[in-house]
């Protein structure tokens, strides 16, 4: 199987303050179609996640701007470019390209 | 609007069953492959199984194959996870999602206790 690993596990930002999360994957993530599948999710208390990014760096829909990712190959990153109470939650990276699709351990983050 | 409705969880015993449902609306139902992902609490989350369009193309995590059965009905827009066997660690919440790959729309989950 694909392993996801994400760094740092938790994280305490300051609000207004930026924020990044890193994802590698133990191979890469290009599938046959040429794209990358791999997929940013926030999961706050008791709720399901929520997508955030897919394919690498589209935003879904409603996602606020100062979320951005980037990454190829193995190596993927979110950012959150001025963090806000609302961000608070687990930030789980995910690959779409090999079966058993997987996802990383989670990244915690609060607000210092 | 587009949503996914999960019921069937409960307690049940080590070695008994149980068969979770997934009622689609707000979309074309037809058009996606359905997955089924959980959840252990305090823990992560673990991608179970998915099914495409025609039921034909399925395929599932080694942690529940021969054990658990994915399976759709067009005609009720709906998607359902038999569980057999159950095990302790199968206590989780879990989730169907659409579409493959990508886990867009989550539904709002279902609870599994496995205990006796």
């Amino acid at each position: 199987d694909v392993v996801v690993t994400q760094s740092p596990l938790s994280l305490a930002v300051t609000v207004g303050q930026p924020a990044s999360i890193s994802c590698r994957s133990s191979q890469g993530l290009v599938y046959s179609n040429g794209f990358t599948y791999l997929n940013w999710f926030h999961q706050r208390p008791g709720q399901p996640p929520r997508r955030l990014i897919f394919k690498v760096s589209n935003r879904d829909s409603g996602v606020p701007d100062r979320f951005s990712a980037s990454g190829s190959g193995t190596d993927f990153t979110l950012k959150i470019s001025r963090v806000e109470a609302e961000d608070v939650g687990v930030y789980y990276c995910m690959q779409g390209t090999h079966w058993p699709w997987t996802f990383g351990q989670g990244t915690t983050v609060e607000i210092k | 609007q587009v949503q996914l409705v999960e019921s069937g969880g409960e307690l049940v015993k080590p070695g008994r069953s149980l068969r979770l449902s997934c009622a689609a609306s707000g979309f074309t139902f037809t058009d996606y492959y359905m997955n089924w992902i959980r959840q252990a609490p305090g823990k992560g989350l673990e991608w179970l199984a998915y099914i495409n369009s025609t039921g034909r193309d399925i395929m599932y995590a080694d942690s529940v194959r021969g054990r658990f059965t994915i399976s759709r009905d067009n005609a009720k827009n709906s998607v359902y996870l038999q569980m057999d066997r159950l095990r302790v660690d199968d206590t989780a919440v879990y989730y169907c999602t659409f579409p493959a790959r990508l886990a867009r729309v989550w539904g709002q989950g279902t609870t599994v206790i496995v205990s006796s």
